[in-house]
């Protein structure tokens, strides 16, 4: 079975704290994206990767930034945690020009 | 762009109840659409899907039809159960997935 797993399930950070969220899947796929999901906003893209070294902008990038170095592995960081970045972050991978197999995800909480 | 709309919850149900969550989407093209389903504490996995049109996808005793005249993909199942106590995305997909805001349904015994 595809895996995708990311590093924590719960998290609690400071504000102006740099937070590093990661996400890691098993199968070789080329597409991974990091989403948050909010109550009555459904999931919203962050970033996307489509392969090593490569990103693009989601719908929300203001405020994160990602990091692909290898292509098992996709990075989300907070370079200064604010308190409305409190949210559900969602990992997802997939071959290319599929919908992806998501992760678990990490319910962070800025304080 | 692309955007999807699915029907306000929260949905609240008895067990053995016909369930009915709608979905529309607006899209250029045909895009790929997708339900997912995220039980309590867990992520998201793919309930069903259909990638063209007057496809049908189905899984679990749910179904849902492509209809490019209405574009909707409207899930449905004919006898809901405890167990499928959930939240509810409908999502599509043409460069990238883009997802409704989510419908909680809770099945009363």
């Amino acid at each position: 079975d595809v895996k995708v797993t990311q590093s924590s399930r719960y998290l609690v950070k400071r504000t102006g704290e740099k937070v590093f969220l990661e996400c890691v899947q098993d199968m070789d796929h080329e597409n991974m994206f990091w989403y948050r999901q909010d109550p009555g906003l459904g999931l919203r893209l962050i970033y996307f990767s489509y392969d090593v070294k490569m990103k693009e902008k989601g719908d929300i990038p203001e405020g994160y930034s990602v990091s692909r170095e290898k292509k098992e592995r996709f990075s989300l960081i907070l370079e200064s945690a604010s308190t409305n970045q409190t949210s559900m972050y969602l990992c997802a991978s997939g071959p290319l020009g599929t919908s992806g197999v998501f992760g678990p995800g990490t319910r962070l909480t800025v304080l | 762009g692309n955007s999807v709309t699915q029907m306000e919850g929260p949905v609240t149900l008895s067990e053995e109840a016909f369930l009915t969550i709608n979905c529309t989407y607006t899209a250029t093209g045909y895009p790929s659409l997708f339900w997912y389903v995220q039980y309590p504490g867990e992520g998201l996995q793919l309930l069903l899907k259909a990638t063209k049109a007057d496809d049908k996808g189905s899984n679990k005793g749910f179904e849902a039809t492509y209809r490019k005249e209405t574009t909707s993909f409207h899930l449905e199942k004919g006898s809901v159960q405890v167990s499928d106590s959930a939240v509810y995305f409908c999502a599509a997909m043409a460069q990238k997935l883009v997802f409704g805001q989510g419908t909680r349904l809770t099945i009363n015994p």
